[in-house]
């Protein structure tokens, strides 16, 4: 599976829009973007995914570079409860492959 | 849905002893997974099961570490002998492959203490 890049942390102030940032230069025309968080003690949880298409679901959006070598995770009115890092996990789809993380973004939500 | 039940929620045990963490999938999902997350290594992916099969043991760190799931509904992470190294939380994940992408749904994780 491909390795990504995030910055290692970032701020946002609370009611703004949080835009991660997510670099895979070298993703494969079947893998997927997934992205997950992990709020402080608690397991991960699924966010959203894509392959090509930008996605939208009622807890983010995801938007993919045409070339695929990027996307950005964007909560469109961030809380409090959105501090957490944030995983982009690139895997191909349909395997029986599993989910690799890397170190994610710690993202903070300021009042 | 419960979501994934993991238990004990947090284990304190001495050096040597033997640790078993239990996890009980989502009903209906096809494949599990044991994942160690600690400071210094973040989340690794120890071991996963596709239908109760074992596919990928290759994150297991030693023979000190074992895991089976006798059926669709319960699944064991075993340590035997326990060393303080091994303190993390453990988590585990179910999910349904069906063939298409799917995400994981995680469980709340075992805090392991070993004194």
């Amino acid at each position: 599976d491909a390795k990504t890049t995030q910055p290692t942390s970032m701020d946002c102030a609370e009611g703004r829009a949080a835009n991660l940032p997510c670099n895979h230069s070298t993703i494969s025309g079947n893998e997927y973007v997934y992205w997950y968080r992990q709020i402080h003690s608690q397991g991960p949880q699924y966010i959203i995914h894509g392959l090509k298409n930008n996605e939208t679901n009622e807890m983010a959006s995801l938007i993919i570079t045409e070339d695929r070598k990027s996307s950005t995770l964007i909560l469109p009115h961030a809380t409090l409860r959105d501090t957490a890092v944030y995983y982009c996990i690139v895997r191909v789809g349909g395997s029986q492959g599993n989910l690799i993380f890397g170190k994610g973004t710690k993202l903070s939500v300021k009042p | 849905d419960a979501g994934v039940i993991q238990s004990p929620r947090h284990e304190v045990t001495e050096m040597g002893q033997e640790v078993t963490l239990r996890c009980k999938p989502i009903s209906g999902h096809n494949s599990l997974f044991w994942y160690r997350q600690t400071m210094m290594r973040g989340l690794e992916l120890l071991i996963y099961f596709n239908n109760n099969v074992p596919i990928d043991d290759s994150g297991m760190p030693e023979d000190r570490f074992s895991a089976k799931m006798p059926n669709a509904s319960f699944s064991t992470l075993k340590i035997q002998p326990s060393e303080p190294r091994d303190s993390a939380v453990y988590f585990c994940a179910s999910s349904h492959q069906t063939g298409n992408v799917n995400g994981y749904t995680f469980g709340s994780g075992t805090r392991l203490t070993v004194v």
